[in-house]
């Protein structure tokens, strides 16, 4: 099966908490990619980050940084310091390398508070 | 701006009409995508066009159409939809299918409405 769980379907953090963004996924491929992508209020979805299978190395962006970790199929997204223009749907993808298929979780509500 | 632009913004629709939404990418990628978004459901790839040709369809009813007669333009051509197809459409683009150069860039979308 190929599919995404994003257990966390709202979240609220005051300004400048910190939060993390949980998700699963599951896949028969060996070969994969990964994706975080942020939907605001106005609809479109921004891309913020690929990752493939074979790179475990955790990756930081300014106050973004994710978690990949194979051994619990997890590749999960943290916010420090949150900002009010950080409140958004977030969506984790998962990409197979075989065929054109693209597997998207149900999205995180985050509402940062001021 | 964000590169792949779609139009209309909104659509309303009797259940007996004919529509088509439009899907434009100014970004020369070879690679585009129709979602489905529904409230509370995961998005739903629809289907996947490449070097023009529909590599995917994602057993998506008859009454969507799409079409892509370049590589730059992308369609969905709805007939005689039902009150659940009710749903915001998007439109993304990527340089390629696949791998590292499957990023995908997306439009603001098309709110549906079916009465």
């Amino acid at each position: 099966a190929q599919k995404v769980t994003q257990a966390q379907t709202e979240i609220s953090v005051v300004e400048k908490e910190d939060v993390t963004l949980d998700c699963v996924y599951e896949t028969r491929d060996t070969t994969y990619y990964l994706f975080w992508y942020k939907q605001p209020p106005s609809g479109e979805l921004v891309f913020l980050i690929r990752r493939n299978s074979f790179d475990e190395q955790n990756e930081i962006s300014g106050r973004y940084s994710w978690n990949f970790q194979k051994s619990t199929s997890s590749f999960n997204f943290t916010i420090t310091a949150s900002q009010v223009v950080d409140s958004a749907v977030y969506f984790c993808a998962l990409s197979p390398n075989t065929g054109n298929q693209f597997y998207f979780g149900t999205g995180t509500s985050l509402t940062v508070i001021p | 701006e964000t590169g792949v632009t779609q139009t209309p913004r909104h659509l309303v629709m009797g259940m007996t009409n004919k529509k088509s939404l439009k899907c434009e990418q100014h970004l020369g990628h070879n690679a585009m995508y129709w979602y489905k978004q529904s409230a509370k459901k995961p998005l739903e790839l629809m289907f996947v066009y490449n070097f023009k040709e529909q590599t995917e369809n994602n057993s998506v009813p008859s009454r969507f159409s799409p079409e892509c007669p370049n590589s730059s333009h992308l369609f969905l051509h709805l007939h005689t939809l039902q009150p659940e197809d009710s749903a915001l459409y998007l439109c993304a683009s990527s340089q390629d299918t696949g791998g590292p150069y499957s990023n995908q860039h997306f439009g603001d979308g098309t709110r549906l409405s079916i009465l």
